[in-house]
């Protein structure tokens, strides 16, 4: 079975510049998470979504981040226009409930921003 | 509150040597579960564990055992005769029933295996 999918691996851009991000998780998952992780810091929660609707995306920085997942199936993530403080690893999960409630979390491998 | 830490900030120790990674955690829900995950310099977090609230047993898987002790609220976790690749960021979460499914992370414990 495949797992989370992302890409770019990596990006470096300027300030004020705009990046996008793309997230395919594993087939049939229906719940899909953005996540930022600031170098030496846990995984911070960005946006939740449950097939194409938002579950909870209160840490977003609405200003300047978007996140949307049209099909229920990929995501895209973009900040627009980037700062300095941006610079993290952007992780992409995605998990399905099983019948007993359990739930589980997958990550992809991330993508690694520079914010120059 | 609900919260989990890692008081361990970095261990390291020479490869063979066991070690033990500490996990405390907070929560007002009589249901929920908790996990462990890894993160190698590569930067992937790697599932390595869940566990039920109501499923107290231990778990071994090779050199990896966990010890769930709901008396302690805590969920160690121990590598035996370690290896070089065991090196990485281990990070310890918990999921309370009613939070969405929303993880909350410990700090992470940085370990560190010398040759």
């Amino acid at each position: 079975e495949a797992g989370v999918a992302q890409s770019p691996r990596y990006k470096i851009i300027e300030k004020r510049q705009s990046v996008a991000f793309w997230c395919n998780p594993i087939s049939g998952h229906a719940t899909l998470y953005w996540y930022q992780q600031i170098l030496g810091q846990g995984p911070k929660l960005l946006i939740q979504f449950q097939n194409n609707g938002v579950v909870d995306d209160s840490q977003l920085p609405k200003d300047r981040f978007s996140a949307e997942r049209l099909k229920g199936v990929d995501s895209t993530l973009k900040i627009q226009p980037a700062k300095l403080e941006d610079s993290a690893v952007y992780l992409c999960a995605s998990s399905h409930r099983g019948t007993s409630g359990q739930e589980t979390q997958y990550f992809g491998p991330g993508t690694r921003l520079l914010v120059l | 509150a609900q919260k989990v830490t890692q008081a361990q900030t970095e261990i390291s120790v020479v490869e063979k040597e066991d070690v033990t990674l500490d996990c405390v955690y907070e929560t007002r829900d009589t249901t929920y579960y908790l996990f462990w995950y890894k993160q190698p310099p590569s930067g992937e977090l790697v599932f390595l564990i869940r566990r039920n609230s109501f499923d107290e047993q231990n778990e071994i898987s090779g050199r990896y055992s966990w010890n769930f002790q709901k008396s302690t609220s805590s969920f160690n976790f121990t590598i035996t005769a370690s290896q070089v690749v065991d090196s990485a960021v281990y990070f310890c979460a918990l999921i309370p029933l009613d939070s969405n499914y929303q993880l909350i992370w410990g700090a992470g414990t940085k370990l560190i295996i010398k040759p």
